[in-house]
């Protein structure tokens, strides 16, 4: 199947730093990629709607200024989390989907990255 | 906005019992997923119901899509301790690409 690899897979930081998260299609196009959320023992929050070539689509009370997504290729989608505070730590999850069908197909996950912000 | 929310959010049984956990949606779908997320990893998807009133089966597990599209079911027949995990449904309404996430019910199945 389908392979999504997501890096670094955990990471910690001091607050007020910067943290880059990668999402790359290894094996399949991906016009679009998803970054979720998720706190322990929670759902999956969707933040954001990352387009291959154009602005990201941020859910309602996601900041754009601090989670930045770019989509710059077909196969690779960053989240950078600028200026990071503790209140940031959570896991954070990126999924795509193969651009070769429809709108109604699953979604390919990243392994997630652990984000711990001292 | 869009709501899905799973029942029960946790559930303890013995090795050998049934399990179902319950989706609903407060909108009307065109397609619902259902995810599994052992402890410590990412989901995976398991399936994906398209039709009204669909039923599809997985070895011990059955799934169903209400007739109305807004709730869905995932059954597991004779549990077994490799079931362990917390299991999402997933959302997509008509014309949108995202995936709303249900709240998850959590399965833990002693031997």
């Amino acid at each position: 199947g389908a392979v999504v690899s997501q890096h670094p897979s955990r990471v910690i930081c001091k607050s007020g730093t910067s943290v880059k998260i990668e999402c790359r299609s290894l094996d399949f196009q991906a016009t679009t990629m998803f970054w979720y959320r998720q706190f322990p023992k929670q759902s999956l929050m969707l933040m954001a709607t990352s387009n291959e070539g154009s602005k990201a689509t941020y859910e309602q009370g996601v900041e754009k200024d601090k989670f930045l997504i770019n989509h710059a290729s077909l196969t690779l989608s960053t989240l950078t989390v600028t200026s990071a505070h503790p209140e940031d730590s959570s896991f954070y999850i990126c999924s795509a989907r193969d651009r070769e069908f429809s709108t109604n197909e699953k979604l390919f996950f990243g392994s997630g990255t652990q984000l711990s912000v001292l | 906005g869009q709501q899905v929310m799973q029942i029960p959010q946790y559930q303890h049984v013995q090795e050998g019992e049934d399990f179902t956990t319950y989706c609903n949606s407060s909108t009307t779908l065109s397609n619902i997923q259902w995810y599994k997320q052992r402890p410590g990893g990412h989901p995976v998807f398991l399936i994906q119901l398209v039709k009204s009133g669909e039923v599809k089966k997985q070895k011990r597990l059955t799934f169903q899509f209400g007739e109305a599209k807004k709730n869905s079911s995932l059954h597991i027949t004779a549990t077994q301790t490799t079931d362990v995990g917390t299991y999402f449904c997933a959302g997509q309404n008509t014309g949108f690409q995202k995936l709303v996430f249900g709240t998850g019910t959590r399965l833990l199945v002693s031997p």
